[in-house]
């Protein structure tokens, strides 16, 4: 079945660094949603990106999707300790669009 | 009052044994699903269901089953419970035009031993 790939896995910052983590399809994707998911708590729906080359900012953090909608980006700028999660990227089935597939997701360590 | 939630929070139970997850909504939406969320392994479907007479299977539903006995409800049965079934287990809502995300339940930590 159709997955999407994430990585890294892990990624520990310096507080006040950049973190990126990446979202990959071998498909075409309709859309892409991104989600958080703070330590001990649940996924929390970010954004969703649906045109090609879209660019979306919710204030220190970017949403790409790529211009084939095959990849997709989520860049926090100077990072915070509020920041600590695991950020996960969701892209739908082949021919479902209201079932996703969910990618590993991307665990932040932010040191203080 | 949270959008989804789900009972219990926590469940400890023996193998074998048939446990049921529930989950409510009032968020007012057809569609309802059920993840599971292992170490290393993301979420994944167990089951999902578009309105109260439509059930279907996801990628993991071996060993589960569900009832839709209303649209804001939507249970989770584990028919004889087994330890690789310990996870974190999550119900979750969307609404039917797919404008917006997931909203997500607190979650069921399930340990079965």
């Amino acid at each position: 079945g159709q997955q999407v790939m994430q990585i890294p896995q892990y990624q520990h910052v310096q507080e006040g660094e950049d973190f990126t983590t990446y979202c990959n399809s071998s498909t075409t994707l309709s859309n892409i949603q991104w989600y958080k998911q703070r330590p001990g708590g649940h996924p929390v729906f970010l954004i969703q990106l649906v045109k090609s080359g879209e660019v979306k900012k919710q204030k220190r953090l970017t949403f790409q999707f790529g211009e084939a909608k095959k990849n997709s980006s989520l860049h926090i700028t100077a990072t915070q300790t509020t920041d600590v999660g695991t950020y996960f990227c969701a892209g739908p089935y082949s021919g479902g669009y209201q079932k996703v597939t969910f990618g590993i997701g991307t665990k932040l360590q932010v040191i203080p | 009052d949270a959008d989804v939630t789900q009972t219990p929070r926590n469940r400890i139970t023996k193998t074998g044994k048939r446990i049921m997850l529930e989950c409510s909504q009032t968020k007012g939406h057809d569609r309802m699903y059920w993840y599971r969320q292992d170490p290393g392994l993301g979420l994944r479907l167990i089951y999902y269901s578009f309105d109260v007479k439509d059930i279907n299977k996801g990628e993991i539903s071996d060993g589960y089953s569900v009832s839709r006995q209303a649209q804001a409800k939507f249970s989770l049965s584990l028919e004889s419970a087994i330890p690789n079934q310990t996870a974190l287990y999550f119900c979750a809502t969307r609404d039917d035009r797919g404008i917006d995300g997931y909203t997500f339940g607190s979650g069921t930590r399930l340990t079965v031993v």
